[in-house]
């Protein structure tokens, strides 16, 4: 596709069930970041990956949290044990250049996770 | 490290009235500045930057922010918007990158701007 694209766009979990968000960057794109945005607020950044090497995950709340990118392409957020704090729009941007370069950063549309 | 404070959590103006979303930022050491915006139901879009340079950018939509550097802010500003203007917007900043820094942005916590006829 021409964007990002995430997957799915609305999930709804029980407390302590896992769950898994996909991310679909632009072909090409080297530079995948995740950001968190609860509502009412602005993205927090998660981590971010560089092809296949995940080279900051200082963003990550918890160890509950585990993103991965095995293959420098398709990205998953993974949530385990999901908690009500965890309720929130996940969003998925990429880039075509290394990380610092000043091209412009393209987001999808985010996943809302609620957390009963 | 980083941060950006947006000072106005909603907007309310006319439409063909002029608007200005207000962003400051702080940080030690010089940054570069964005403003996303976010249609109804729609990701985060870049609207301009300001990496270096002339102080005063301008988007294709009329929008345009100045980089004032004594007062630490980046106003987006409008002389006369529309309703299609009518969305959340969101100001940025990262540091250039140089020992380590990965550029990563960091936003503010957004303006909702509501354009009525």
């Amino acid at each position: 596709g021409a964007g990002v694209s995430q997957s799915p766009r609305y999930k709804v979990a029980k407390r302590g069930q896992d769950v898994a968000l996909r991310c679909d960057p632009i072909s090409g794109h080297v530079s995948l970041f995740w950001y968190q945005q609860a509502l009412g607020q602005g993205p927090e950044f998660l981590t971010y990956f560089q092809n296949e090497a995940q080279l900051d995950k200082s963003g990550l709340p918890s160890d509950r949290f585990f993103a991965e990118r095995p293959e420098g392409s398709v990205s998953t957020l993974k949530i385990q044990r999901t908690q009500q704090e965890d309720s929130a729009v996940y969003l998925c941007a990429s880039k075509f250049e290394r990380v610092g370069g000043t091209g412009e950063l393209f987001f999808g549309e985010g996943s809302r996770l609620t957390v009963l | 490290a980083q941060s950006v404070t947006q000072l106005d959590s909603q907007v309310p103006v006319f439409e063909e009235a002029p608007v200005e979303l207000r962003c400051n930022y702080s940080s030690s050491v010089s940054v570069y500045l964005f403003w996303y915006v976010q249609y109804p139901n729609q990701g985060l879009q870049l609207l301009l930057k300001y990496l270096s340079g002339s102080t005063l950018v301008e988007s294709i939509n009329g929008f345009e922010a100045e980089f004032n550097k004594s007062q630490t802010s980046f106003h987006l500003r409008k002389p006369s918007v529309h309703i299609s203007d009518t969305a959340e917007y969101f100001c940025a900043v990262t540091r250039p990158l140089y020992g380590g820094s990965q550029g990563n942005l960091i936003f503010g916590k957004g303006t909702k701007l509501s354009v009525k006829p």
